[in-house]
């Protein structure tokens, strides 16, 4: 199976900061996720990453995924109290036929005013 | 896009009592389904997959079944409830991508 360490595992940050995540896996990654879970809900899909060396960007959150695809890094600019949650990267199990995705065990973001 | 239902959003049990969580997805034809688990401090733990009607694969031994009766609907059940099934539970429904995932609001429940 495949592990998902994340860091770290809890962040506070004043709003207006930039803030980065971490996604490190020891295998490579032939497909790495980012999902937004607030508190006692469900997952929200933000991006989905598959290509060494891809970037991807939507408002103000950015994904990257490094050239060995074997880590993943989610960065906010000046956050806000709203980008507040728990990040979770999950990635593509090939060894399964069933299309599963393993999980890290998420970073949780506090943002204050 | 999917839109993924769960109930009931909360649901407080005693031990040794049954459960029945229900998850139905709209928005697409015979998806793969999944239970999630989510115990405070850790990650997703995957408890069943479902590629099919009737289709149940288990991925943890544990006193929990699943059931999927019809394509778009997904029940996780247990005949008697112990204080480790406490935890929030989430479904979720493959995508047009191999690997997507869209997960439903999630079930908060809490074994007494």
């Amino acid at each position: 199976s495949q592990e998902l360490e994340q860091s770290p595992q809890s962040l506070i940050v004043q709003e207006g900061k930039n803030l980065t995540i971490n996604c490190t896996s020891s295998k490579t990654l032939y497909g790495l996720y980012w999902y937004k879970q607030k508190y006692g809900e469900g997952l929200i899909f933000l991006m989905m990453l598959q290509k060494g060396g891809e970037e991807k960007s939507h408002e103000k959150i950015t994904a990257k995924l490094d050239e060995k695809k074997q880590q993943s890094s989610l960065h906010i600019t000046a956050s806000q109290p709203s980008h507040a949650g728990i990040y979770l990267c999950g990635a593509e199990d090939r060894g399964s036929t069933l299309g599963r995705l393993y999980f890290g065990r998420g970073t949780q973001l506090t943002v204050w005013p | 896009s999917q839109t993924i239902h769960q109930w009931p959003a909360t649901l407080v049990q005693p031990v040794g009592s049954p459960l029945s969580l229900e998850c139905t997805v709209e928005g697409t034809s015979n998806p793969n389904l999944y239970w999630y688990r989510q115990a405070a401090g850790r990650g997703l733990q995957l408890l069943f997959y479902s590629v099919g009607i009737g289709q149940i694969s288990s991925e943890v031994p544990q006193n929990l079944s699943a059931s999927r009766p019809q394509d778009r609907q997904f029940i996780l059940s247990s005949k008697k409830l112990l204080l480790s099934d406490s935890g929030f539970y989430l479904c979720a429904s493959g995508g047009g991508d191999y690997y997507e995932q869209y997960f439903g609001p999630g079930t908060r429940l809490t074994v007494t």
